[in-house]
């Protein structure tokens, strides 16, 4: 069974920085580009990141690049998202999402619960 | 690529049938087009990709089709369980989602 757990999400000022991680099992991890996808409160689903099966590419949101970066040890099955210099609009539940091919961005086939992560004074 | 969902709530007898609409703002090759199944406070659920292809445990009451700019999601004989906000999404370039279609039973 596919489990993508995700963890370190919180509260955080502006110009702030959070690192979110996420667990993946029941795959072969180093197999499949690995995503983040984000949800404003009450609002729609937005793509934010990809990374590729090996590590060696990573895509981002116009809205993010530069200020987010994705990454992925394939040793432990885990990707991350390290966000800097956050913005109240950055406010969202990350997903972590498995894609359905070794490269990306495309289709999601498998999410996590998500993490939250608030953008507050 | 915009992607426009119509409508934005359908409200249906359980039976009955759901024709949900994705328009995209230019053709959308190779139908790199999915569909994924929200519920209230859950994560997203892949219902199909490439257009039509279900994914794996979706029911065949889930149907996918269309082409070029024009893609449908159908859902036959409605249950309480498909309550649920339905999204578009486009993979041909930079993924983007449509804002979603509320389905009432």
């Amino acid at each position: 069974e596919v489990q993508l757990v995700e963890s370190g999400g919180g509260l955080v000022q502006p110009g702030g920085s959070l690192r979110l991680s996420c667990a993946a099992s029941g795959f072969t991890f180093s197999n499949y580009a690995m995503n983040w996808v984000r949800q404003a409160p009450g609002k729609g689903l937005e793509w934010v990141a990809n990374i590729v099966f090996s590590g060696e590419d990573t895509f981002y949101a116009s809205s993010v690049e530069g200020r987010f970066t994705i990454s992925r040890d394939n040793s432990r099955n885990m990707v991350y998202l390290q966000m800097s210099s956050l913005r109240v609009e950055d406010t969202a539940v990350y997903y972590c999402a498995k894609d359905g091919l070794k490269i990306g961005p495309y289709f999601f086939d498998y999410w996590g619960q998500g993490a939250r992560v608030t953008v507050s004074s | 690529i915009v992607l426009t969902q119509s409508p934005g709530t359908l409200s249906l007898s359980p039976g009955e049938t759901a024709a949900l609409s994705c328009r995209a703002s230019r053709t959308v090759s190779s139908n790199y087009i999915a569909w994924y199944q929200q519920k209230p406070g859950q994560a997203p659920r892949l219902l199909i990709s490439g257009a039509s292809n279900r994914a794996t445990g979706v029911p065949d009451r889930f149907s996918g089709s269309g082409s070029g700019t024009d893609f449908a999601l159908t859902i036959s004989r409605l249950e309480p369980d498909d309550c649920a906000v339905y999204y578009c999404q486009q993979y041909i370039i930079s993924p983007t989602f449509g804002h979603g279609t509320k389905v009432e039973v």
